[in-house]
């Protein structure tokens, strides 16, 4: 099965303080990419943070990480200095490798940031 | 580089009329996929288009259909438009080289609202 799990619908996080999206995975590939998209309310879905699995080390982008556990199939993602303009859907999601998919999307988790 | 347009942002259509999106992807890129995003079933892959060719579809009726343009260009059509179309209609884009399946990065663009009354 192709699967992307996120298990928590939302989360709240108080201004300047760091908060982690949880996102788990299915997959009987070793070379894929793992993707965090974001979308604002009323707003375009943009590209967060991307992880190729080849790759041991996590990646980063400015106050964006991931903690990626390949042999546990997690993939969460940190956010660091919280700011306002953070509160957003964030999506986990993953190239599918089979059936009528492009991409397998997790449910999303609604982050709420709190002034 | 300029990012995945979509056009028209915003639509208000009747039930039996029907509708076309138009989506431009990022310059470069041969793929465009089109999904559909509603509150109660979240995002839904509709279909994927490349080289002017529908690579791979999702669950969805007939009244959806599809094309893509030598110039990568899409567009999407509903006919026939039911109330339960109302949604968010994005469309990505990515490299889209064969292959390379479960590296593909797709772009996403502002998305098409539309309303069916």
């Amino acid at each position: 099965a192709q699967t992307v799990t996120q298990s928590q619908p939302e989360m709240s996080v108080q201004e300047a303080e760091t908060v982690t999206l949880s996102c788990t995975y299915d997959t009987s590939e070793s070379d894929y990419y793992l993707f965090w998209y974001k979308q604002p309310p009323s707003r375009q879905m943009i590209l967060v943070i991307r992880q190729e699995a080849y790759k041991q080390q996590n990646a980063t982008e400015n106050r964006f990480s991931v903690n990626f556990q390949k042999a546990a199939k997690s993939f969460s993602l940190k956010i660091s200095d919280s700011q306002l303009g953070d509160a957003a859907m964030y999506f986990c999601a993953r190239p599918a490798t089979s059936g009528t998919y492009k991409y397998i999307f997790g449910t999303g988790t609604r982050l709420k940031v709190l002034a | 580089k300029a990012g995945v347009t979509q056009t028209p942002r915003y639509l208000i259509k009747t039930r039996g009329q029907q509708v076309t999106l138009s989506c431009s992807p990022i310059s470069g890129h041969r793929s465009v996929s089109w999904y559909q995003q509603t509150p109660g079933q979240g995002l839904q892959f509709l279909f994927e288009y490349f080289s002017e060719t529908q690579r791979n579809k999702g669950n969805f009726p007939g009244r959806f259909s599809g094309r893509q343009f030598s110039n990568s260009r899409s567009e999407m059509n509903v006919s026939t438009l039911e109330l339960g179309d109302s949604a968010l209609y994005l469309c990505a884009s990515s490299a889209g080289a064969f292959g390379q399946r479960n590296q593909e990065t797709q772009y996403f663009g502002p998305g098409t609202r539309l309303l069916v009354l």
